[in-house]
């Protein structure tokens, strides 16, 4: 089975701290992904990788970057943590590059900034 | 820009009862759908995948449906249990090399009562 891990279950910092998320999946896929979940507005992807030290921009990218030194590892960071980044974020992996495989989750990471 | 609707938004059912999950896209040039599950508190599960050719996928007590011209999908859950409750989401496959990036509906949220 799949398996992707996110470092931490919840997260509580403040405002103007910097932040790091961590996600490590042990299949060795291609691609990652990186969202965040909110009531009323669903999942929006922030930022994916398809390589190592590839990434493109998701649909939200503003106030975040990542970064993917390793196959296994996709960290995202929130440069200067803001009230309204709080949210539970959710690291996603799949396998091959034209999207054809299926994607598989992590349990997410609710962050609160105060 | 794709847009994903998800009807109805919630759903109550007794055990037992066979349902039916909507979903409707807007741009019917898509790779795939997928349908997940989500737990309260959880990361997403993947259930099925079709892909763009497929107008079907079967897994257990879950068929899946996809006719892209109508720009529509359809989930049937056969026989449900209390252990089906549970957030579902379906999720749309964008075109091109866009590695596999989702577009995601609202979720319908599900209640299966003894």
């Amino acid at each position: 089975d799949v398996k992707v891990t996110q470092s931490s279950r919840y997260l509580v910092k403040r405002t103007g701290e910097k932040v790091f998320l961590e996600c490590v999946q042990d299949m060795d896929h291609e691609n990652m992904f990186w969202y965040r979940q909110d009531p009323g507005l669903g999942l929006r992807l922030i930022y994916f990788s398809y390589d190592v030290k590839m990434k493109e921009k998701g649909d939200i990218p503003e106030g975040y970057s990542v970064s993917r030194e390793k196959k296994e590892r996709f960290s995202l960071i929130l440069e200067s943590a803001s009230t309204n980044q709080t949210s539970m974020y959710l690291c996603a992996s799949s396998g091959g590059g034209t999207g054809y495989q299926p994607q598989h989750f992590g349990d997410g990471t609710r962050l609160s900034i105060l | 820009k794709q847009e994903v609707t998800q009807i109805p938004a919630a759903l109550s059912v007794p055990e037992g009862e066979n349902l039916v999950l909507n979903c409707s896209f807007t741009d019917s040039a898509i790779y795939n759908l997928q349908w997940f599950r989500q737990d309260p508190g959880k990361g997403l599960t993947s259930l099925l995948l079709i892909q763009s050719s497929q107008r079907e996928q079967t897994s257990g007590r879950l068929n899946a449906s996809l006719d892209k011209s109508s720009g529509r999908s359809t989930l049937y859950i056969a026989a449900s249990q209390p252990g089906d409750s549970a957030t579902y989401l379906c999720a749309v496959g964008r075109g091109g090399t866009s590695y596999g990036k989702l577009t995601f509906g609202q979720g319908t949220i599900l209640t299966v009562h003894p």
